[in-house]
């Protein structure tokens, strides 16, 4: 069955420390992965995805994710980060053809604190 | 350019009424989904339209829940017969093509309580 998994629910990290977040999926075929963030109120804003190509992608906000076939993860991480990026993040894997083209598959997601 | 925009932001009904919910997808975009969001969860794929027809219906959690997108634009999630259970924010994301380029842009969602 196609699942996305991301183990930790609430993490706290201080200002201008670094941070993982992470992913699992099973899909049984080549998945498309994305990031999203959802601030209070806001809508899912996509941070990254990876199609193929170079398993490390870059995004927005300064966040990067690494696709890992042989672990079946795509973990986001951050090299320092800011107060502004306390949120909710989820990873998401969508379906590459076939009649469930179109859907994603989300993860439960993590929420980000950040302490000053 | 305007992105998903969605109406009502907030609905609150009686276990039993039926709500509708719009979605108006960013301009030119062929694809609409709509997601359910609880409390504390991911979101939940509940349908996918490709143009005016659903490609992927597989989501609806029972037949209370419907979804129309006549001219391939506006779409409009129906939901009979309310339940508490149903209380969520439906989300909806449209994207320019189908699963080729499945990038989907969401709106803000609707909150649905159902008292």
């Amino acid at each position: 069955a196609q699942s996305v998994t991301q183990p930790d629910i609430h993490i706290t990290v201080s200002e201008g420390a670094s941070l993982e977040l992470r992913c699992n999926y099973s899909y049984g075929a080549t998945p498309y992965l994305f990031w999203y963030v959802q601030s209070p109120g806001q809508g899912l804003q996509l941070l990254l995805k990876y199609f193929s190509g170079d398993t490390l992608v870059q995004g927005i906000k300064g966040f990067e994710a690494e696709f890992k076939r042989s672990q079946s993860s795509f973990n986001l991480r951050k090299p320092s980060v800011h107060w502004s990026d306390a949120a909710e993040y989820f990873c998401a894997v969508g379906a590459v053809s076939g009649n469930q083209g179109g859907k994603l598959i989300f993860g439960q997601g993590t929420e980000l604190s950040v302490k000053p | 350019g305007a992105g998903v925009s969605q109406t009502p932001s907030n609905k609150v009904t009686e276990k039993g009424k039926y709500v509708e919910l719009r979605c108006d997808p960013i301009s030119g975009h062929t694809a609409l989904y709509w997601y359910r969001q609880s409390l504390g969860q991911g979101p939940e794929f509940l349908i996918y339209f490709q143009g005016t027809g659903a490609a992927d219906d597989s989501g609806l959690p029972n037949d209370r829940f419907f979804a129309v997108r006549p001219e391939g634009s506006v779409s409009t999630l129906k939901i009979q017969r309310t339940e508490r259970g149903d209380s969520a924010v439906y989300l909806c994301a449209s994207s320019r093509q189908g699963p080729g380029s499945n990038e989907q842009f969401f709106g803000p969602g609707t909150r649905l309580t159902v008292l």
